[in-house]
């Protein structure tokens, strides 16, 4: 069965480091998505992308994040100057369509800073 | 896993017995629900989904059931095996959005 995968699986930075994750989302979906876990919460939404493009984004998501296609398989999430509260398990997922569908998930990198 | 905090609610069940887990959803306008399965060190995975026209379906050993009136999500696991172990979540969407709205999980153990 296709499924979504991200690299790495955990990543240590040191606080005010910049830090990339990596996902490839299922082959025929169009829609990303990145979302974050902080240990002991709940699963929170970050951002939408589609078309090259944001489509929509939290509150949680300011200018210290920003997401990419850089090629046709690649999706990824960049956080500069991390800070100690960016520590959490990051998931992406992606859907073939928009809203209401189903929303696939990797397995997350756990971000550990420093 | 890193989705289990020390406070989740725990259902504790026999291996073979029914399961119910329960969610409560926060935005009457929601119209499209998805239960998704989290075990340890995984991302949270898709089991079944719910649009808001309906109020029950069924999968293959799972049933939800919605009841819009008190903003209320079911998740029914019949013959509960060891291997349903794990953080069950619970997430709403508004159409015309791409947001899912996770609940807080629950967690489900499962004895032999």
């Amino acid at each position: 069965e296709p499924e979504v995968t991200q690299t790495p699986s955990h990543q240590v930075t040191q606080m005010g480091q910049e830090v990339i994750l990596r996902c490839v989302p299922i082959s025929n979906h169009l829609y990303f998505y990145w979302y974050r876990q902080i240990l002991g919460q709940k699963v929170e939404f970050l951002v939408s992308f589609y078309n090259n493009e944001i489509s929509e984004k939290s509150e949680i998501f300011d200018d210290q994040f920003s997401v990419e296609r850089p090629d046709g398989s690649n999706f990824t999430l960049k956080i500069r100057s991390t800070k100690l509260e960016d520590s959490a398990m990051y998931f992406c997922a992606s859907s073939e369509g928009w809203g209401s569908q189903p929303q696939h998930f990797g397995d997350g990198t756990r971000l550990s800073i420093l | 896993g890193e989705s289990v905090g020390l406070h989740l609610p725990t259902l504790s069940v026999q291996e073979g017995d029914n399961s119910i887990i329960n969610c409560a959803y926060s935005n009457s306008a929601s119209d499209y629900f998805i239960w998704y399965k989290q075990e340890s060190g995984k991302g949270p995975q898709f089991i079944i989904d719910i649009r808001s026209n309906m109020d029950k379906r069924q999968g293959q050993r799972v049933t939800v059931l919605l009841n819009k009136t008190v903003k209320h999500l079911s998740l029914q696991i019949a013959a509960t095996q060891p291997g349903d172990s794990a953080v069950y979540f619970c997430a709403e969407n508004l159409s015309g959005y791409s947001t899912l709205t996770f609940g807080k999980g629950t967690m489900l153990l499962v004895s032999p």
